[in-house]
């Protein structure tokens, strides 16, 4: 257990809709990250987040978008879904603070997005 | 931009054997780390080994140990005294260091490890 959370653990829905995938980080991490693991794309950055302030964006789109809240929780909005949406996506955390050793990240276990 | 290239997309060892998986990368950084991070049917992402870049002693981590060449930006995990436990997708992934904490990692497409009884 690396001691990241992620719900829900599986999330079916219809094109179109629009869904929200839940992440807690590690007790003292401040950074979360969001991936995506397809067959097609293999594992994907899609955007950081640091003490709540975005700090990189990757192969994110437009349809998607993230936050992190004062208790650092992350939440991943994906909207206007497609069947290529479909996919696992991991949340990761890491301490953070650009020293090193800060920035190893721990994966939670998933949600697993099938788009009907 | 940074890449990695894992070329075996297929392995297998037999039980308690040793086996090698090879990853190679490019990169005109100077500071950054290198990962293996392990997952099994469940999905899961599990690291199993940490490198920097600025070290020049391979890490090792129990059964698990690396090769890393930083000129020829080779980095190969060795697993020895494999277990049907062991069974399972490695990713090889690179990072580069950040004082800004902009962190991302870049993944290869992966090594689906078999180990046979």
């Amino acid at each position: 257990d690396s001691g990241v959370t992620q719900t829900p653990k599986h999330l079916i829905t219809a094109t179109g809709q629009r869904v929200t995938l839940r992440c807690s980080p590690r007790s003292g991490d401040l950074s979360v990250y969001w991936y995506q693991q397809s067959l097609d794309q293999g594992l994907q950055f899609l955007i950081q987040y640091y003490n709540g302030e975005e700090r990189a964006k990757g192969n994110i789109l437009e349809r998607f978008s993230a936050q992190q809240f004062p208790d650092l929780h992350s939440e991943l909005n994906l909207s206007s879904l497609e069947l290529g949406d479909s996919a696992l996506y991991f949340c990761a955390s890491s301490m953070g603070g650009g020293t090193r050793g800060t920035d190893t990240q721990y994966f939670g276990p998933g949600t697993r997005l099938t788009v009907l | 931009a940074q890449t990695v290239t894992q070329s075996q997309p297929e392995m297998s060892v037999q039980e308690a054997e040793t086996v090698t998986l090879s990853c190679t990368y490019d990169t005109s950084e100077n500071n950054y780390y290198l990962f293996w991070y392990k997952q099994p049917p469940s999905r899961q992402m599990i690291l199993v080994i940490r490198q920097e870049a600025y070290k020049q002693q391979n890490a090792t981590e129990n059964r698990f140990s690396v090769n890393f060449q930083k000129a020829a930006k080779s980095f190969s995990l060795k697993i020895s005294d494999s277990q049907l436990g062991d069974t399972a997708m490695y990713f090889c992934a690179f990072m580069k260091h950040s004082v800004r904490s902009q962190g991302n990692l870049i993944f290869g497409k992966g090594t689906k490890l078999s180990v046979k009884p």
